[in-house]
């Protein structure tokens, strides 16, 4: 079945500092790849997604590439602020009609002024 | 605004008794689904409905029961509560196509005492 695989974490950063939170993946066919974002006592907000290889997802100063060969969707950040500290997550939604997501157990992320 | 409602925000029960969970989405989905989180568990799946008048299990549907009420709605149930079921849930719906990703409500945290 698909199951993804991400950093744990926690993960804590220095303001303006450089952010990878890791993602690999397994799945039979072509999924798409989403990263989530949970800020404290709110529900899940679609940060960016991927629908084929080799796609840049990209949103708020965040990126993520559909690497295929790696089966990998990588988060980054040039420059994190306060503002992101929160939970990310990582899913994949395969194919057939129900597209059920499936997720990484999350990451969090404190970003210190 | 459009998206995914849920109620109530904040629940307490006692074991074994009963209640409801309410989710409404207004931008027209097909699929809904209910998940929940756990610390350190990720997003799990517990039960969807891929249109109206379907309903399947998912990871973990073991306790629940779900009610597809029309295309709005999507309610989930606990006969009997458990301690083990105390977590933050989560109602989600989504567009056509899996390139698209959910639309998450806000959560209800239910405590089982």
């Amino acid at each position: 079945g698909n199951s993804v695989t991400q950093m744990e974490g926690p993960v804590t950063l220095s303001e303006e500092a450089f952010l990878t939170i890791n993602c690999t993946y397994t799945a039979t066919g072509y999924p798409s790849l989403f990263w989530y974002v949970q800020y404290p006592g709110e529900g899940l907000q679609l940060l960016l997604k991927a629908t084929k290889a080799d796609d840049k997802g990209s949103n708020k100063g965040f990126e993520a590439t559909y690497r295929k060969e790696t089966t990998s969707f990588h988060l980054e950040k040039g420059s994190v602020q306060v503002s992101d500290s929160a939970v990310y997550f990582c899913a994949l939604s395969g194919g057939g009609s129900n597209y059920k997501l499936t997720f990484g157990k999350g990451t969090l992320l404190t970003v210190n002024p | 605004n459009a998206g995914v409602t849920q109620t109530p925000k904040f629940q307490v029960l006692k074991t074994g008794q009963s209640m409801t969970l309410q989710c409404a989405q207004d931008m027209n989905h097909n699929s809904m689904y209910w998940y929940r989180q756990d610390p350190g568990m990720g997003l799990r799946l517990i039960y969807y409905s891929a249109s109206e008048g379907t309903t399947d299990k998912g990871e973990v549907p073991n306790g629940y029961n779900v009610s597809r009420l029309n295309k709005r709605e999507f309610s989930l149930r606990l006969e009997s509560a458990a301690p083990s079921q105390t977590s933050v849930y989560f109602c989600a719906s989504r567009a056509p196509g899996g390139q698209y990703g959910y639309t998450f409500g806000s959560g209800t945290r239910l405590t089982v005492v």
